[in-house]
């Protein structure tokens, strides 16, 4: 059972360089989410994917730009790294359309060092 | 906006007793749900509990239940009968009942059962 997969776990950048994280999920979900984690602040939102052809913006989407490739993968890129951007990024999916119900399904965390 | 607040950010329990973490949560939707996840030191996020705003009764599974008092706004997660395993930290969290299905994350509460 894949479930959520991120790619990669870790990876270290330099200022100004460019990454892709990668995200597939194998349920069949409607919904994917891209989630930052710093100490003492729990997860914000960068971005999400309600469906397939949509993305919005969440919380913190400075300096991120998405893509939702199909049904399956939702990936997050960063244009020009910066420190501020050293984080555990957390992809998630969710398989309902509408109401407040139905848990997350969350990958294992790429941990990101930006130089 | 939705806001959840977690006040404890460190809590210690003796193993076998039972605990109580704090979440307070501030929401103008009529219908939304709350979550607690944990996350261990591997870094995973793993579901718990779930309650509905309109649930009648308390959610519980396994040795999980949550506290929810709708008029006070609060959805505390109580552990019974603690286990070295519990530790970890515990996050709160809501969703609201519109078609955007992101999770908003409180800061987190870290547990350490002692022994």
């Amino acid at each position: 059972n894949a479930g959520v997969t991120q790619t990669p776990k870790f990876q270290v950048l330099k200022t100004g360089q460019s990454m892709t994280l990668q995200c597939a999920q194998d349920m069949n979900h409607n919904s994917m989410y891209w989630y930052r984690q710093d100490p003492g602040m729990g997860l914000r939102l960068i971005y999400y994917s309600a469906s397939e052809g949509t993305t919005d913006k969440g919380e913190v989407p400075n300096g991120y730009n998405v893509s939702r490739l199909n049904k399956r993968e939702f990936s997050l890129r960063l244009e020009s790294a910066a420190p501020s951007q050293t984080s555990v990024y957390f992809c998630a999916s969710n398989p309902r359309g509408q109401g407040a119900g139905g848990e997350l399904f969350f990958g294992e965390g790429s941990r990101l060092t930006v130089l | 906006a939705q806001k959840i607040t977690q006040t404890q950010p460190g809590m210690f329990v003796q193993e076998k007793e039972a605990v109580t973490l704090d979440c307070t949560y501030d929401t103008s939707d009529p219908s939304y749900g709350l979550f607690w996840y944990k996350q261990p030191s591997s870094g995973e996020m793993i579901f718990l509990i779930y309650q509905g705003s309109y649930d009648q009764q308390n959610a519980t599974e396994g040795r999980y239940s949550l506290n929810f008092q709708k008029a006070r706004k609060s959805a505390n997660l109580v552990i019974s009968a603690s286990q070295l395993g519990d530790s970890a930290m515990y996050f709160c969290a809501m969703r609201g009942g519109g078609s955007a299905r992101q999770l908003t994350f409180g800061s987190g509460t870290q547990l350490t059962v002692l022994p």
